[in-house]
């Protein structure tokens, strides 16, 4: 099972809104609505961030969205603040019955 | 309060094995998944496996078919992760995960760091 594509950076100053994207097949994004994001900050533990595409856990800001269209799965952060910056990844169910994740992105608020 | 507490940190030799414990803070995998990931120096998340701590059913990530057990005692509320035949790029800090059925992970243990080296 090949990882999923996710782009190594994204940046975006204070205020302003991100869009990464997670791009799989139709074996795993595009199949099924089982993509979940993740925050991790360096040393800690990955963050649930959404799960279920676009559903949010409780306590994790509303300015975290996300959406799926086609094989490509996208988190949205609105309203940048210096705390965002992180690294996140997307995590898709398998036809394989297996889970896989992205390659991981970068995001830096300047 | 929710929490998975993982064994310490181990260190091991190419070929041998490692098994590390996630205890979870009384009955809170009831209707979860225990999930296991793992994340190399300066790399990103891999997912190893799942295991229903009900019923002991597991799936596991191909690349590491035949190489890992999971297994669980339900009498403590502890989940275990065996990697045998350990070689130097399976040097990693190792999570097990709260996993809903779909998938979400959202409650992880501290994580342990597992050192490969001769």
């Amino acid at each position: 099972q090949s990882a999923l594509t996710q782009p190594a950076s994204v940046s975006g100053s204070p205020g302003q809104s991100i869009t990464i994207s997670c791009t799989g097949t139709s074996s795993d994004v595009g199949g099924y609505n089982y993509v979940s994001w993740y925050q991790q900050h360096p040393g800690k533990a990955p963050k649930l961030m959404i799960f279920d595409v676009s559903k949010r856990p409780s306590g994790v800001s509303n300015r975290f969205s996300g959406s799926k269209s086609g094989n490509t799965a996208s988190l949205t952060i609105s309203g940048l603040q210096a705390e965002d910056e992180a690294d996140y990844y997307c995590s898709s169910y398998t036809s394989s019955i297996t889970w896989v994740f992205g390659g991981g992105t970068k995001l830096t608020v300047l | 309060q929710v929490q998975l507490v993982q064994s310490g940190a181990e260190v091991r030799k190419p070929g041998a094995s490692v098994k590390i414990s996630c205890k979870a803070s009384g009955d809170i995998l009831t209707g979860y998944y225990l999930h296991w990931v793992r994340q190399a120096p300066g790399q990103g998340l891999e997912w190893m496996g799942r295991i229903n701590p009900n019923s002991g059913g597991t799936n596991y990530a191909q690349n590491f078919q035949g190489r890992v057990t999971m297994t669980r005692d339900t009498s403590i509320s502890t989940a275990y992760m065996e990697l045998r035949r350990l070689r130097s790029d399976d040097t990693a800090v190792y999570y097990c995960a709260r996993t809903y059925s779909s998938g979400g992970s959202d409650v992880w243990g501290q994580g342990t760091t597992v050192t490969v080296s001769s």
